[in-house]
């Protein structure tokens, strides 16, 4: 079962910034928030991950809660190929292993 | 660039058909997966490997099995195709011994069975 949730669709203007919930409430001390983003007809495409910290790239930044129950991925300046569905995923720890748990992701449209 | 590539973008089988599903990285990473898509599902994990002749079953890996003979290949392989198979295939692949590392996707193979 999924262990994050998002919502299934958002806009947003080009030229803003997007910014993407995902709650993670029952996630544990020592699992990773991972963000990938599909756009269509494409595998996904990794943006960034954090497990206490805010992080940042050259792609987005990430903000952790302090309580890590929910994250918001940044897109700071969103063109029209950012449009793409963005999945918030918790890596977890199976039998040593560690395994994406996927949602169903966020439909993120860049309006003109 | 890490390159990951799929035989097919496209594939239709008959229910009952053998199907086989290659997926080659070019950046000698240990890890190689395969997911399925479905709409409003996500992906879900079928199979994973973390080393040559090594593989691990994922959440779902009913009606699939894989092979790893060599490094860079992994495939996929549906003994018996049936219809509820018919579905978004990705494969990835990721470096590191406990695949905990950013996971490369190939484009994906579209299989329809019908």
């Amino acid at each position: 079962d999924a262990k994050t949730t998002q919502p299934p669709s958002m806009d947003c203007a080009e030229g803003r910034a997007a910014n993407l919930p995902c709650n993670h409430s029952t996630i544990s001390g020592n699992e990773y928030v991972y963000w990938y983003r599909q756009i269509h007809s494409q595998g996904p495409q990794y943006i960034i991950h954090g497990l206490k910290n805010n992080e940042t790239n050259e792609m987005a930044s990430l903000i952790i809660t302090e309580d890590r129950k929910s994250s918001t991925l940044i897109l700071p300046h969103a063109t029209l190929r950012d449009t793409a569905v963005y999945y918030c995923i918790v890596r977890v720890v199976i039998d040593s292993n560690y395994q994406l748990i996927w949602g169903a992701g966020t439909k993120l449209i860049i309006k003109p | 660039d890490v390159k990951v590539t799929q035989s097919s973008r496209y594939l239709v089988k008959r229910t009952g058909e053998k199907v086989f599903l290659e997926c080659v990285q070019d950046m000698d990473h240990e890890n190689m997966f395969w997911y399925r898509q479905d709409p409003g599902l996500g992906l879900r994990l079928i199979y994973f490997s973390y080393d040559v002749k090594m593989k691990e079953k994922g959440d779902i890996p009913e009606g699939y099995s894989v092979s790893r003979e060599k490094k860079e290949r992994f495939s996929l392989i549906l003994e018996s195709a049936s219809t509820n198979q018919t579905s978004m295939y990705l494969c990835a692949s990721s470096s590191g011994g406990t695949s905990g590392n950013e996971q490369f996707f190939g484009p994906g193979t579209r299989l329809t069975v019908l």
